[in-house]
């Protein structure tokens, strides 16, 4: 299976600041990365697939960036609706394997 | 609108089964591919089963083979998860996902998940 390893695992930072998640892939995944937002009491909401493609919906402020087995997510400008917890995700091969989240929480 | 709305969620017992149901609304059902997602307490998401667009093709990770179904009825927009001979490491809420696309595709659109505890 593809291991994901995402960094850091909790992130503080203040509105306005920008972030930046990191995530690595054990074996070159091309451009099948995906990135999700989880918050409390809502659905998990799909932001970034195809490693850069912005889903419809989803704020300008996001970028994700990297190809192969390094990538990442930033986000500009930092809204208080985007403390939450990232997840990225390989859908490359099967099985479909998840990071084990960063954490973005109101320093 | 698209939602997914899990249920059938419970306290059971180690070797026992249990069935999971997911209702789907606001897009056509029968289109696209549908999954099952998991996420243990305090720990990451792990995929569960994708079923095709028929329901002819179902694909599991080996730690769910064999013991879980995957299942869908296209005309009442509803997927099912068959879990059986469950273990206290399937402790886990469980989500209804949908592909974006094919099954070697992300998940577009979630449920908020059913709780499931394996507990004597």
């Amino acid at each position: 299976d593809v291991q994901m390893t995402q960094s850091p695992s909790y992130l503080a930072a203040s509105p306005g600041e920008s972030v930046s998640i990191s995530c690595k892939a054990s074996k070159s995944i091309s451009n099948n990365l995906a990135w999700y937002q989880e918050k409390p009491g809502k659905a998990n909401k799909l932001l970034i697939h195809s490693g850069s493609t912005l889903q419809s919906g989803t704020p300008s402020r996001f970028s994700g960036s990297g190809s192969g087995t390094d990538f990442t997510l930033t986000i500009r400008s930092l809204e208080s609706e985007d403390f939450a917890v990232y997840y990225c995700q390989q859908y490359n091969e099967y099985p479909p394997t998840f990071g084990s989240g960063t954490k973005l929480e109101i320093k | 609108e698209v939602q997914l709305v899990e249920s059938g969620g419970g306290l059971v017992q180690p070797g026992r089964s249990l069935k999971l149901s997911c209702a789907a609304s606001g897009f056509t059902f029968s289109n696209y591919y549908m999954a099952w997602v998991r996420q243990a307490p305090k720990k990451g998401l792990e995929w569960v089963a994708t079923i095709s667009t028929s329901g002819s093709r179902t694909y599991y990770p080996d730690s769910v083979k064999g013991r879980f179904t995957i299942s869908r009825d296209n005309a009442k927009s509803s997927l099912y998860l068959q879990m059986n001979s469950l273990k206290s490491e399937d402790t886990a809420t469980y989500y209804c996902a949908r592909h974006l696309y094919y099954y070697s595709s992300p998940f577009d659109y979630w449920g908020q998940g059913v709780m499931v505890t394996v507990s004597s």
